[in-house]
C-alpha cells in the first residue's frame, strides 16, 4: 500500500494564481482531511469528507474549496492565492472518525509570492 | 479550543526521560499524541481514551487525567531517534469529532 500520497511537493504560486493539490489514498478510508501547518502554530484543519460526496468546513476554510467524487481521492483547491495561503499542506486519512489514528500524507510545500 | 502544550522545548542527553503535557479547557472524548520530524509528515504514537482505553506505541507511555482533561506523554531511556515535535491533538467530547492540534513540544535528544 502507498498510504497517502501527495502531489506536488513543492510550488511557488504568483499572487491571484489557482492551483489544485492533489491527495489520495488506498487504504479505503472514509474520512479525509486537509491540515496546513505554519511555523510554530500546529496543524489548523481547513475541510474534511465523510464519505465520497460528502465534505465539511474545518477551522480555516476561507479562500479552499474541495470535492470529493470518489473514495480515493480528495482534492484541495485554491483560488486567487494570496500570501496568507503560503504554509505547507498535508491531507489525511482515518478509518473511522472519532478515536482513529490519522495517517497523513508527505505534504505539500506552497509559497505564494 | 486549542490544547495547550508544555514545555515548548526541551533538550535532553541520551537515556535520560521527559514528559511532555498536554490540556485542554474543555471536556474530552480522546487525546492523540503524534511526532513529526523535520521536513516530514506527522506520525501517530498513540490515542487516550475517555473510559481509560489506550492505542498505540509499545515504547512510550501516556496517561490521561479525564477530570482535568490532561495528558501526559512520558518518554522514558529516550534514544536519538526520539527527537522531533511531539504534537497532541484532542477530540472534544459530544458530537464534535475533529481533531485539535495544539502548538506543539520540540524535543532534541543529544548524544
Amino acid at each position: 500500500n502507498a498510504g497517502v500520497t501527495q502531489t506536488p511537493k513543492f510550488r511557488i504560486l504568483k499572487i491571484g494564481q489557482s492551483m489544485t493539490l492533489q491527495c489520495a489514498q488506498d487504504m479505503n478510508h472514509n474520512y479525509m482531511y486537509w491540515y496546513r501547518q505554519d511555523p510554530g502554530m500546529g496543524l489548523k484543519l481547513i475541510y474534511y469528507s465523510v464519505g465520497a460526496g460528502i465534505t465539511d468546513k474545518g477551522e480555516v476554510p476561507n479562500g479552499y474549496n474541495v470535492s470529493r467524487s470518489t473514495t480515493e481521492d480528495f482534492p484541495l483547491r485554491l483560488e486567487l492565492a494570496a500570501p496568507s495561503q503560503t504554509s505547507v499542506y498535508f491531507c489525511a486519512s482515518s478509518y473511522y472518525y472519532r478515536g482513529s489514528e490519522q495517517y497523513f500524507g508527505p505534504g505539500t510545500r506552497l509559497t505564494v509570492t | 479550543q486549542q490544547p495547550v502544550q508544555s514545555p515548548q522545548a526541551v533538550i535532553l542527553r541520551e537515556g535520560e526521560d521527559a514528559v511532555i503535557n498536554c490540556s485542554s479547557s474543555k471536556a474530552l472524548y480522546s487525546v492523540h499524541w503524534y511526532r513529526q520530524k523535520h521536513g516530514e509528515a506527522p506520525v501517530f504514537l498513540m490515542i487516550l481514551l475517555k473510559g481509560g482505553e489506550q492505542k498505540g506505541h509499545d515504547k512510550i507511555s501516556a496517561s490521561f487525567n479525564e477530570k482535568k482533561q490532561q495528558s501526559s506523554l512520558y518518554l522514558t531511556a529516550s534514544q536519538l531517534s526520539y527527537s522531533g515535535t511531539y504534537f497532541c491533538g484532542t477530540e472534544l467530547g459530544g458530537s464534535q469529532g475533529n481533531l485539535i492540534f495544539g502548538k506543539g513540544t520540540k524535543l532534541s535528544v543529544k548524544p
